[in-house]
C-alpha cells in the first residue's frame, strides 16, 4: 500500500498566503525529494534531501526533512499565482538492497487572487 | 531542460485497438520509469527498467507491458485497450544511484490516453 502520505490534500489560499504541505513516511527514508506539477504539466523536481534535520531554502520555498528522516515539510511563504500546481514530494525507501523513489499522494494548492 | 520525449502527445481510440506509448530520452539515463496519473491526482508506477533488457513491474497492477531493447527508448503497449485505461502516461528517466544522492526523476510531457 501507499507508504508516503501527504497533507493536506487540496489548499486553497489568498494570494499572499502562507502555505505548507506535510509528507508522512510509514518507513525511514533514505531522502526525500520535491516535485511541483503545474496544471496540465509534467512533475518538476524541485529539491532532494538527505541528512536527518537539513532544511533548504529556495527564494520563498523552505523545505524541512524530519531529525528521524520520516517526515518532511515544504513552506511557501506569501504566495503568488505563479505557485498553483500539485506538490509532491518523493522518498526513497530502501528494502534489503533495493532502493525505490515512492511519490507520495500529492497536494493542490490554488489560488485566490 | 530535460530531454525526454512522449508520443504521441494525445490519443482517442476505440475499445480492443492496440496501442504503443513512445518515451525517448537522449540523457543516456539508465533508470526509465512509466507512471500513470488521473488529472491531478496520485502518481502510479507501473513499469520501471535498470537498463537494457531489464523490465519490472511497479507498484499499481497494469496490463500494459514494456520493452528496453535501447538504453535511450522504452515503450509501453496495450493490447487490447479499454475505457479504464483512460489516463495520462507520465515517462521518466534518471541516472544510477550515487550512494543517498538517488538522482532525480525527469519527466516527459506525457501522453494523454483516451478510450471510447
Amino acid at each position: 500500500g501507499q507508504q508516503v502520505m501527504q497533507i493536506p490534500q487540496y489548499q486553497h489560499v489568498q494570494e499572499g498566503e502562507d502555505f505548507t504541505t506535510y509528507c508522512n513516511s510509514s518507513t525511514t527514508l533514505s531522502n526525500i525529494q520535491w516535485y511541483k506539477q503545474r496544471p496540465g504539466g509534467h512533475p518538476v523536481f524541485l529539491i532532494q534531501l538527505v541528512k536527518s534535520g537539513e532544511v533548504k531554502k529556495q527564494k520563498r520555498l523552505t523545505f524541512q526533512f524530519g531529525e528521524a528522516k520520516k517526515n518532511s515539510s515544504l513552506h511557501i511563504t506569501a504566495t503568488q499565482t505563479t505557485d498553483v500546481g500539485t506538490y509532491f514530494c518523493a522518498g526513497l525507501i530502501s528494502n534489503f538492497g533495493n532502493e525505490k523513489l515512492t511519490f507520495g499522494t500529492g497536494t493542490r494548492l490554488t489560488i485566490i487572487p | 531542460e530535460a530531454d525526454i520525449y512522449q508520443t504521441p502527445r494525445y490519443l482517442v481510440i476505440g475499445t480492443g485497438k492496440k496501442i504503443t506509448l513512445e518515451c525517448s530520452q537522449t540523457m543516456g539515463h539508465d533508470k526509465m520509469y512509466w507512471y500513470q496519473q488521473d488529472p491531478g491526482m496520485e502518481l502510479h508506477l507501473i513499469h520501471y527498467s535498470y537498463g537494457v533488457n531489464s523490465t519490472e513491474k511497479g507498484d499499481l497492477s497494469s496490463e500494459s507491458t514494456v520493452s528496453r531493447i535501447r538504453t535511450e527508448h522504452f515503450p509501453l503497449t496495450l493490447e487490447s485497450a479499454r475505457p479504464s485505461h483512460t489516463s495520462q502516461y507520465l515517462c521518466a528517466s534518471s541516472e544510477s544511484v550515487r550512494g543517498l544522492y538517488y538522482n532525480e526523476q525527469f519527466f516527459g510531457p506525457g501522453t494523454r490516453l483516451t478510450v471510447l
